[in-house]
């Protein structure tokens, strides 16, 4: 079965500095999506980024970008110029690539981040 | 364009009491899912549905059901409320292919004393 682990339950970080969080996952399939997944105080579940496995270039948006290690099933979540409004639980999630009944998104413990003025 | 809209946000119910929380999509999706969110523990699969009609069980489906009678909505029920279902539940949403993850309810507390 595909697990996600995040092993950071809380971190911190400096307004305008870069943080990084981190996300391992364990699946024994070759195609699949990773995701990153914000959720700040309004509980509302925001999608951050997303990598499709089958390529190599990690994905950005913005100031988010993502080191995708594939061959180390690592997924981490990179935040430059971090601001105020990125304090949040982050979650790392998992997905199949095609439907049917194990297409489900699995997901992380999540890592509180809190961002110091 | 509402996407996916849960019902009711906050619920206090008392031990042993029912109810069924709604979760309504407007896009079409062919998938829905039920998640309970707690401290420490992520978000964790109750139930799901991959078309009207159908539903299956998830990673924690005790103490819960749900049912699918048509393709915009997912209703999951308590039938007798326990305390340890006091949790954070969302409902999602999302087409049978994996790249465009899910699209999330708001959430509904649920508190049962």
């Amino acid at each position: 079965a595909q697990t996600v682990t995040q092993s950071q339950p809380e971190m911190s970080v400096q307004e305008a500095e870069t943080v990084t969080l981190s996300c391992t996952y364990d699946t024994s399939e070759s195609d699949y999506y990773l995701f990153w997944y914000k959720q700040p105080p309004s509980r509302q579940m925001i999608l951050v980024i997303r990598q499709e496995a089958y390529k190599q270039q990690n994905a950005t948006e913005n100031r988010f970008s993502v080191n995708f290690q594939k061959a180390a099933k690592s997924f981490s979540l990179k935040i430059s110029d971090s601001q105020l409004g990125d304090a949040a639980m982050y979650f790392c999630a998992y997905r199949a690539l095609y439907g049917g009944a194990t297409n489900k998104l699995i997901f992380g413990t999540g890592t509180l981040l809190a961002v110091q003025p | 364009n509402a996407g996916v809209t849960q019902t009711p946000k906050f619920r206090v119910l008392k031990t042993g009491q029912s109810m069924t929380l709604l979760c309504a999509q407007d896009m079409n999706h062919e998938y829905m899912y039920w998640y309970r969110q707690d401290p420490g523990m992520g978000l964790r699969l109750i139930h799901y549905s991959v078309g009207e009609g159908t539903t299956a069980k998830g990673e924690v489906p005790d103490g819960y059901n749900v049912s699918r009678l048509k393709k915009q909505n997912f209703l999951l029920g308590l039938e007798s409320a326990a305390p340890s279902q006091t949790s954070v539940y969302f409902c999602a949403s999302s087409y049978s292919t994996g790249g465009n993850g899910y699209t999330f309810g708001s959430g509904t507390r649920l508190t049962v004393v």
